[in-house]
């Protein structure tokens, strides 16, 4: 049972646009979302999160945006630098009470020069 | 910014052989978990700790991995008897566990071939 899910396992951009990278969940309980970076042989590490009471947070070149109704979520990165090469996760828990975090399965951004 | 410390960053072991892997979570985090992610595939929760009891696992969690926190400060995960499949990457990861709106931080990794 899949309840996070991206959908895009790769995504190209030139260097300067707008990277965007999806998210669908299926678990209305879920009530913080994050995402996270994740190089080749290193730890995933924090990007930005979101509480279900917004619907939008930004940091710098990162934005996040949730659409509850439609239980998706969505990173823009602007403007895209190859440095932003790399896969990106997005993660959701709930208030269960067990602090799970769940991950997506990924999707691979790759920033062209 | 405070670290997760996974040690080693490599283990390579035999088929049927035990390994345990060594997390030094942040200090005053409550929350540790392991995942693990196997080559190209998604990141994978295998078992939450809280209070010095195991709080979730999953199925990948069976009878041949056990978590233990034995002296405050490490938090090891152990496998009894490696398979072939077990080769992956692992992750230790903590979270302070004051509220639900928190970023989990994760450690470098521990790269684990069975071989």
């Amino acid at each position: 049972d899949q309840q996070v899910k991206q959908n895009s396992p790769s995504l190209s951009v030139q260097e300067g646009r707008i990277s965007i990278l999806n998210c669908d969940y299926t678990n209305s309980m879920f009530d913080y979302f994050l995402w996270y970076k994740k190089y080749p042989a290193e730890g995933p590490t924090f990007l930005i999160s979101i509480s279900s009471i917004k619907d939008k947070n930004e940091d710098g070149r990162f934005t996040v945006f949730l659409n509850k109704s439609a239980k998706h979520l969505s990173l823009h990165i602007v403007p895209s630098q190859p440095g932003d090469s790399a896969v990106y996760f997005c993660a959701a828990i709930g208030l269960s009470g067990t602090y799970k975090y769940i991950f997506g399965t990924g999707t691979r951004l790759k920033v062209l020069a | 910014e405070p670290e997760v410390t996974q040690t080693p960053s490599h283990q390579v072991t035999q088929m049927g052989q035990e390994v345990i892997l060594r997390c030094v979570p942040i200090s005053n985090h409550l929350y540790f978990y392991w995942y693990r992610q196997i080559l190209g595939q998604k990141v994978e929760f295998l078992v939450s700790f809280y209070n010095n009891e195991i709080s979730e696992k999953s199925e990948i969690f069976d009878d041949q991995f056990s978590v233990e926190r034995p002296d405050g400060s490490n938090f090891t995960l152990k496998i009894r008897s490696t398979k072939l499949e077990d080769s992956a990457m692992y992750f230790c990861a903590s979270v302070g566990g004051g509220t639900f709106n928190e970023k989990l931080f994760f450690g470098s990794g521990t790269q684990l071939s069975v071989l």
